[in-house]
């Protein structure tokens, strides 16, 4: 009973420096998001995906990029990290009537 | 674009009193799911409840409730009896059929004090 995966769960990253985030779901769930949560706004929405070879914008897309080449994996990457990325992340996939978090990547840019 | 709207930042309530949190969001559609989450400290984020838009009854889980006002584009959380393992953030969540998008708004703190 995995559920929805993250991983790394904690990392450190040097201005300029590239990470991916990979978050894996075993429901079969159609639906992925990827979130940063900060304090005082919430979680904000930066891509998602309504399935297999497709991706979207959220309302934060601003230097990152996505990927979901199959429908278990939803990869989040930072080409060049800054400070105002750092945040804890989220992945989630849902089916409608629920939504399944991972939890969480706490992602620190210096 | 839509938007969840949670205008009660912190809030803190005795144990065993009743507490109500708001939301209200703003969309043209009417295929959506609107829903409440909670997230302790653990940082995990659990299910507290969930209505169907074209539902017209108020859903209900054990202590918690809601009052969906769809004209209003209202939908708030009761929390009754409240207990000390509700102490969490509280996020409501907004999901539109169609583009599947998954929209929250920025919580709000609910401590339970003993």
């Amino acid at each position: 009973n995995a559920g929805v995966t993250q991983t790394p769960k904690f990392r450190v990253l040097k201005t300029g420096q590239s990470m991916t985030l990979l978050c894996a779901q075993d429901m079969n769930h159609e639906y992925m998001y990827w979130y940063r949560q900060d304090p005082g706004m919430g979680l904000r929405l930066i891509h998602y995906s309504v399935g297999e070879g497709t991706t979207a914008k959220g309302e934060v897309p601003d230097g990152y990029n996505v990927s979901r080449l199959k429908k278990q994996n939803f990869l989040l990457g930072l080409e060049s990290a800054a400070p105002s990325q750092t945040s804890v992340y989220f992945c989630a996939s849902s089916y409608f009537t629920e939504a399944f978090f991972g939890q969480g990547t706490r992602l620190t840019v210096v | 674009a839509q938007t969840v709207t949670q205008s009660q930042p912190e809030m803190s309530v005795q144990e065993a009193e009743t507490v109500t949190l708001s939301c209200t969001y703003d969309t043209s559609e009417n295929n959506y799911y609107l829903f409440w989450y909670k997230q302790p400290p653990s940082r995990q984020m659990i299910l507290v409840i969930r209505q169907e838009a074209y539902k017209q009854q108020n859903a209900t889980e054990n202590r918690f409730s809601v009052n969906f006002q769809k004209a209003a584009k209202s939908f708030s959380l009761k929390i009754s009896d409240s207990q000390l393992g509700d102490t969490a953030m509280y996020f409501c969540a907004f999901h539109q059929g169609g583009s599947e998008k998954l929209v929250f708004g920025k919580g709000m703190k609910l401590t339970v004090n003993p």
